[in-house]
Protein backbone atom coordinates (compact mmCIF):
# COMPACT_ATOMS: atom_id res chain seq x y z
CA UNK A 1 0.00 0.00 0.00
CA UNK A 2 0.86 3.65 -0.80
CA UNK A 3 1.33 5.81 2.41
CA UNK A 4 2.97 8.48 3.88
CA UNK A 5 2.84 8.74 8.03
CA UNK A 6 3.65 12.28 9.65
CA UNK A 7 3.84 10.47 13.05
CA UNK A 8 3.93 14.36 14.93
CA UNK A 9 0.92 16.63 14.42
CA UNK A 10 2.38 19.37 16.28
CA UNK A 11 6.11 20.71 16.34
CA UNK A 12 6.92 23.56 18.87
CA UNK A 13 10.49 24.97 19.25
CA UNK A 14 12.14 28.28 19.93
CA UNK A 15 14.01 30.38 17.80
CA UNK A 16 17.00 28.99 17.34
CA UNK A 17 16.57 25.52 17.73
CA UNK A 18 17.16 22.42 15.58
CA UNK A 19 14.12 20.98 14.11
CA UNK A 20 13.24 17.65 12.78
CA UNK A 21 9.72 16.85 10.68
CA UNK A 22 9.20 12.93 10.73
CA UNK A 23 7.89 11.39 7.29
CA UNK A 24 7.99 8.17 6.57
CA UNK A 25 6.84 6.45 3.71
CA UNK A 26 5.52 3.02 2.17
CA UNK A 27 5.62 2.13 -1.38
CA UNK A 28 7.01 -0.84 -3.58
CA UNK A 29 8.77 1.41 -6.66
CA UNK A 30 11.35 3.86 -6.44
CA UNK A 31 9.91 6.82 -4.25
CA UNK A 32 9.67 10.19 -5.39
CA UNK A 33 9.32 12.32 -2.03
CA UNK A 34 8.42 16.18 -2.01
CA UNK A 35 7.72 18.48 1.32
CA UNK A 36 5.38 21.20 1.02
CA UNK A 37 4.27 24.03 2.61
CA UNK A 38 1.46 25.90 3.77
CA UNK A 39 1.71 29.23 5.51
CA UNK A 40 -1.22 30.64 7.05
CA UNK A 41 -3.79 31.86 4.66
CA UNK A 42 -1.45 31.24 1.56
CA UNK A 43 -1.73 28.14 -0.70
CA UNK A 44 -0.22 24.83 -0.32
CA UNK A 45 3.59 25.50 -2.47
CA UNK A 46 6.22 23.19 -3.02
CA UNK A 47 9.28 23.19 -0.44
CA UNK A 48 11.94 20.78 -1.86
CA UNK A 49 12.18 17.41 -3.41
CA UNK A 50 14.42 14.73 -2.65
CA UNK A 51 15.71 14.17 -6.10
CA UNK A 52 17.21 18.06 -6.38
CA UNK A 53 19.32 17.41 -3.26
CA UNK A 54 19.11 20.92 -2.31
CA UNK A 55 18.37 23.30 0.59
CA UNK A 56 15.64 25.48 0.32
CA UNK A 57 15.13 28.59 3.79
CA UNK A 58 17.73 26.62 4.77
CA UNK A 59 15.53 23.45 5.43
CA UNK A 60 17.07 20.36 3.85
CA UNK A 61 15.59 17.06 3.79
CA UNK A 62 17.45 13.11 2.57
CA UNK A 63 15.95 10.16 1.30
CA UNK A 64 16.77 6.83 3.57
CA UNK A 65 15.47 4.39 1.46
CA UNK A 66 16.44 1.40 4.48
CA UNK A 67 14.07 3.38 6.99
CA UNK A 68 11.55 4.36 4.79
CA UNK A 69 12.33 7.82 6.04
CA UNK A 70 12.14 11.37 4.48
CA UNK A 71 12.92 13.70 7.65
CA UNK A 72 12.59 17.60 7.08
CA UNK A 73 15.41 19.09 9.18
CA UNK A 74 16.88 22.43 9.75
CA UNK A 75 19.68 23.51 12.04
CA UNK A 76 18.15 26.98 13.05
CA UNK A 77 14.12 27.83 13.51
CA UNK A 78 13.34 30.79 12.72
CA UNK A 79 9.99 32.30 13.58
CA UNK A 80 9.06 32.44 9.91
CA UNK A 81 9.22 29.02 9.49
CA UNK A 82 5.90 28.18 11.27
CA UNK A 83 3.25 26.40 9.32
CA UNK A 84 2.33 23.09 8.39
CA UNK A 85 4.26 20.88 6.23
CA UNK A 86 3.27 17.87 4.18
CA UNK A 87 5.27 15.41 3.24
CA UNK A 88 4.35 13.67 0.37
CA UNK A 89 5.06 10.88 -2.23
CA UNK A 90 4.82 11.26 -5.86
CA UNK A 91 3.34 8.11 -7.66
CA UNK A 92 0.91 8.71 -10.43
CA UNK A 93 -0.78 10.90 -7.74
CA UNK A 94 0.65 12.57 -5.28
CA UNK A 95 -0.43 11.38 -1.94
CA UNK A 96 -0.20 13.75 1.34
CA UNK A 97 0.59 12.56 4.62
CA UNK A 98 -1.47 14.26 7.65
CA UNK A 99 0.66 17.42 8.16
CA UNK A 100 2.94 18.49 10.85
CA UNK A 101 2.44 22.06 12.51
CA UNK A 102 5.49 23.59 13.10
CA UNK A 103 5.30 26.52 15.65
CA UNK A 104 8.51 28.16 15.94
CA UNK A 105 8.42 30.67 19.23
CA UNK A 106 10.39 33.58 19.41
CA UNK B 1 6.83 30.08 -11.81
CA UNK B 2 3.80 28.59 -12.64
CA UNK B 3 0.40 29.53 -11.68
CA UNK B 4 -2.71 27.92 -10.95
CA UNK B 5 -5.96 29.86 -10.33
CA UNK B 6 -9.39 28.67 -8.62
CA UNK B 7 -12.56 30.34 -9.09
CA UNK B 8 -14.87 30.94 -6.64
CA UNK B 9 -12.17 30.97 -3.86
CA UNK B 10 -15.42 31.06 -1.77
CA UNK B 11 -18.85 30.23 -2.06
CA UNK B 12 -22.03 29.91 -0.52
CA UNK B 13 -25.09 27.64 -1.71
CA UNK B 14 -28.15 26.31 -0.79
CA UNK B 15 -28.97 22.17 0.49
CA UNK B 16 -29.58 20.77 -2.73
CA UNK B 17 -28.26 22.84 -5.44
CA UNK B 18 -24.95 22.23 -7.52
CA UNK B 19 -21.84 24.33 -7.27
CA UNK B 20 -19.26 25.08 -9.84
CA UNK B 21 -15.24 25.39 -9.04
CA UNK B 22 -12.79 25.62 -11.95
CA UNK B 23 -9.18 25.33 -11.67
CA UNK B 24 -7.16 26.79 -14.19
CA UNK B 25 -3.57 26.46 -15.62
CA UNK B 26 -2.84 30.27 -16.07
CA UNK B 27 0.86 30.09 -17.70
CA UNK B 28 1.22 26.31 -18.81
CA UNK B 29 -0.87 23.46 -19.66
CA UNK B 30 -2.00 20.49 -17.87
CA UNK B 31 -2.43 17.35 -19.01
CA UNK B 32 -3.16 16.11 -15.26
CA UNK B 33 -5.06 17.94 -12.66
CA UNK B 34 -5.92 16.92 -9.01
CA UNK B 35 -8.97 17.47 -6.96
CA UNK B 36 -8.30 17.37 -3.17
CA UNK B 37 -10.67 17.76 -0.40
CA UNK B 38 -9.25 19.40 3.22
CA UNK B 39 -11.44 19.46 6.18
CA UNK B 40 -10.41 22.22 8.91
CA UNK B 41 -7.14 20.92 10.49
CA UNK B 42 -6.27 17.87 8.50
CA UNK B 43 -4.40 16.95 5.58
CA UNK B 44 -5.60 16.67 1.89
CA UNK B 45 -7.46 13.81 0.97
CA UNK B 46 -7.58 12.96 -3.02
CA UNK B 47 -10.65 12.88 -4.43
CA UNK B 48 -9.98 12.39 -8.06
CA UNK B 49 -6.90 12.60 -11.01
CA UNK B 50 -8.35 14.44 -13.85
CA UNK B 51 -6.83 13.82 -17.12
CA UNK B 52 -7.53 15.78 -20.36
CA UNK B 53 -10.26 14.75 -22.63
CA UNK B 54 -10.79 11.49 -20.18
CA UNK B 55 -12.85 10.33 -17.51
CA UNK B 56 -11.63 11.28 -14.33
CA UNK B 57 -10.01 8.86 -11.41
CA UNK B 58 -11.59 8.61 -8.66
CA UNK B 59 -10.30 7.50 -5.10
CA UNK B 60 -11.93 4.91 -3.44
CA UNK B 61 -14.89 5.96 -1.73
CA UNK B 62 -15.45 9.50 -3.71
CA UNK B 63 -18.89 9.68 -5.31
CA UNK B 64 -18.03 10.20 -9.04
CA UNK B 65 -21.92 11.43 -9.72
CA UNK B 66 -21.80 13.53 -6.73
CA UNK B 67 -18.26 15.11 -7.53
CA UNK B 68 -18.16 15.92 -11.48
CA UNK B 69 -15.13 16.36 -12.92
CA UNK B 70 -14.62 17.93 -16.09
CA UNK B 71 -11.11 18.53 -17.99
CA UNK B 72 -12.16 19.79 -21.41
CA UNK B 73 -9.11 21.42 -22.07
CA UNK B 74 -5.18 21.69 -21.26
CA UNK B 75 -5.98 24.06 -18.96
CA UNK B 76 -9.07 23.77 -16.87
CA UNK B 77 -10.73 21.61 -14.80
CA UNK B 78 -13.92 21.92 -13.57
CA UNK B 79 -15.60 19.75 -9.71
CA UNK B 80 -19.25 20.47 -9.68
CA UNK B 81 -20.95 19.37 -6.56
CA UNK B 82 -24.15 18.34 -7.02
CA UNK B 83 -27.00 17.99 -5.31
CA UNK B 84 -25.02 19.98 -2.29
CA UNK B 85 -25.57 18.82 1.67
CA UNK B 86 -23.76 20.79 4.55
CA UNK B 87 -21.50 17.77 5.03
CA UNK B 88 -19.76 18.80 1.37
CA UNK B 89 -18.82 22.29 3.14
CA UNK B 90 -14.89 21.95 2.39
CA UNK B 91 -11.99 23.67 1.01
CA UNK B 92 -11.21 22.10 -2.07
CA UNK B 93 -8.23 22.41 -3.40
CA UNK B 94 -6.77 21.65 -7.06
CA UNK B 95 -3.21 21.08 -8.52
CA UNK B 96 -2.01 20.97 -11.79
CA UNK B 97 1.29 19.11 -13.29
CA UNK B 98 2.68 20.56 -15.57
CA UNK B 99 2.87 18.95 -19.31
CA UNK B 100 2.97 14.92 -19.33
CA UNK B 101 6.19 13.45 -17.35
CA UNK B 102 4.83 11.96 -13.92
CA UNK B 103 8.24 13.62 -12.07
CA UNK B 104 6.83 17.04 -13.39
CA UNK B 105 6.04 20.12 -11.11
CA UNK B 106 2.95 19.68 -9.41
CA UNK B 107 1.45 23.43 -8.72
CA UNK B 108 -1.74 24.20 -6.28
CA UNK B 109 -4.21 26.88 -6.31
CA UNK B 110 -5.59 28.72 -3.58
CA UNK B 111 -8.00 26.38 -2.77
CA UNK B 112 -11.85 27.08 -2.53
CA UNK B 113 -14.40 27.21 0.76
CA UNK B 114 -17.19 26.06 -0.38
CA UNK B 115 -20.31 26.27 2.57
CA UNK B 116 -23.86 24.62 1.95
CA UNK B 117 -26.44 26.05 4.34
Amino acid sequence: AQRVTQPEKLLSVFKGAPVELKCNYSYSGSPELFWYVQYSRQRLQLLLRHISRESIKGFTADLNKGETSFHLKKPFAQEEDSAMYYCALNTDKLIFGTGTRLQVFP
Amino acid sequence: GAVVSQHPSRVICKSGTSVKIECRSLDFQATTMFWYRQFPKQSLMLMATSNEGSKATYEQGVEKDKFLINHASLTLSTLTVTSAHPEDSSFYICSAREGSSSGNTIYFGEGSWLTVV
